[in-house]
């Protein structure tokens, strides 16, 4: 069965600070990998995702994430977080058939001045 | 072009109570998909249609929910009667082949 971990449920970053968020997955192929975030009021915004190819993918507001196969993770990075980056952020995993998402449960992250 | 809207934002109701959940997808969105998030959970699938096709509904969580989608536009997910179990944010999403999904705001239900 598919699963998703992320191990982190909050984290606490400095403005200006680098960001890395965890991802592990667990699925018997090659995965479909998603990351999005939810800011509070809002609905789940896809950041980016990894359907196949370059393992680094770039998504929106300045936020990449890397494939790694030999790892099953897909973490999440951005060099510089902003104020505005706080917010929840999920990763999701979905097969090839385009069905349902799994989801990981979630990383709260909270960005000090 | 719009994005998917669901309907109502919050709703507040009591155990035993019926509560109907609209979601109108993305328009030309075949693929429409319903999730919820418990406090402190995860996000679950429910189901997956197609156009008004149920395609999975390995997700609902007994036969107090039931879901449609009229003509293949947009959905409602009724919950009778609601429980306190029940207690959730309910998503919505909707996308063309599948792959990237596009998620309303959510609709949260608080059953007192």
């Amino acid at each position: 069965a598919q699963s998703v971990t992320q191990p982190d449920i909050h984290i606490t970053v400095s403005e200006g600070a680098s960001l890395e968020l965890r991802c592990n997955y667990s699925y018997g192929a090659t995965p479909y990998l998603f990351w999005y975030v939810q800011s509070p009021g809002q609905g789940l915004q896809l950041l980016l995702k990894y359907f196949s190819g370059d393992t680094l993918v770039q998504g929106i507001k300045g936020f990449e994430a890397e494939f790694k196969r030999s790892q099953s993770s897909f973490n999440l990075r951005k060099p510089s977080v902003h104020w505005s980056d706080a917010a929840e952020y999920f990763c999701a995993v979905g097969a090839p058939n385009g069905n349902k998402l799994v989801f990981g449960a979630g990383t709260i992250l909270r960005v000090k001045s | 072009e719009a994005g998917v809207t669901q309907f109502p934002s919050h709703s507040v109701i009591e155990k035993g109570q019926t509560v109907t959940l609209r979601c109108d997808p993305i328009s030309g969105h075949d693929n429409l998909y319903w999730y919820r998030r418990v406090m402190g959970k995860e996000i679950k699938f429910l189901l997956h249609f197609v156009k008004e096709s149920k395609q999975d509904e390995s997700g609902m969580p007994n036969n107090r929910f039931l879901a449609e989608r009229t003509g293949g536009t947009y959905s409602t997910l009724k919950v009778q009667p609601a429980e306190l179990e029940d207690s959730g944010v309910y998503f919505c999403a909707s996308s063309t082949q599948g792959y990237e999904q596009y998620f309303g705001p959510g609709t949260r239900l608080t059953v007192t």
